[in-house]
């Protein structure tokens, strides 16, 4: 099953403004990572945020995290033509309690940013 | 150079043949994955292996069988091949440390069964 789910499912903005993408996960974790698949190729790690971090920077991402609404945002501000892609949040799956090796991808959100 | 890399980057093919797809990871990390991706972008893990060793078997048809000759490779023979079977595989690496998991990922094989 699907431990995140993004949200919107789709997301059309214009170059230049600020891009939030929601994730909401159903059980507890240690960490969460966002991750972004521009069309025909693979995902690419951007950021992983911790259990006991709330927000956290790397260049124009911003993400934040909710352990008690079990919610995490990225923003993306200042957004670009290059931006566009799909995002997904990705957390542990259960057993990764023991291998620390699964996790679980949510079903992304997918940008287009209009020049 | 391309840190995860699989062949073939696409592969069609008739419904009931036997397939292969290779990957090969450069970058030292001990596990391997391979995850499909369907046609609405869902991803799901199949198989994951560390240092050669089978740690996730998800619920998979048997007719999918991985095979890790070392840790740098983990190869995904499909047998008899199906309509449903159609999709992206993605091969993905990482290094297992505790608390953290970021993964790398392949470039993806697009297999299209006729």
């Amino acid at each position: 099953s699907q431990q995140g789910e993004e949200d919107p499912q789709a997301l059309s903005i214009q170059e230049g403004e600020n891009a939030t993408m929601n994730c909401s996960y159903k059980t507890s974790i240690n960490n969460l990572q966002w991750y972004r698949q521009n069309s025909g190729r693979g995902l690419v790690h951007l950021i992983l945020i911790r259990s006991n971090e709330r927000e956290k920077h790397s260049g124009r991402l911003r993400v934040t995290l909710d352990t008690s609404k079990k919610s995490s945002s990225l923003l993306i501000t200042a957004s670009r033509a290059a931006d566009t892609a799909s995002y997904f949040c990705a957390t542990p799956g259960v057993q990764a309690l023991r291998s620390a090796s699964k996790i679980i991808f949510g079903s992304g959100t997918r940008l287009s940013i209009r020049p | 150079d391309t840190a995860v890399s699989q062949t073939p980057k696409y592969l069609v093919t008739q419904m009931g043949n036997d397939k292969s797809i290779k990957c090969e990871q450069n970058l030292g990390h001990d596990t391997m994955y391979w995850y499909k991706q369907d046609s609405k972008k869902f991803l799901k893990i199949m198989f994951s292996y560390n240092n050669k060793e089978l740690i996730i078997n998800e619920t998979v048809p048997n007719r999918f069988s991985p095979k890790s000759p070392d840790k740098a490779h983990l190869n995904l023979h499909i047998n008899s091949l199906e309509l449903g079977d159609s999709a992206v595989y993605f091969c993905a690496s990482s290094h297992k440390r505790e608390g953290r998991n970021e993964q790398f990922f392949g470039p993806g094989t697009r297999l299209t069964v006729l």
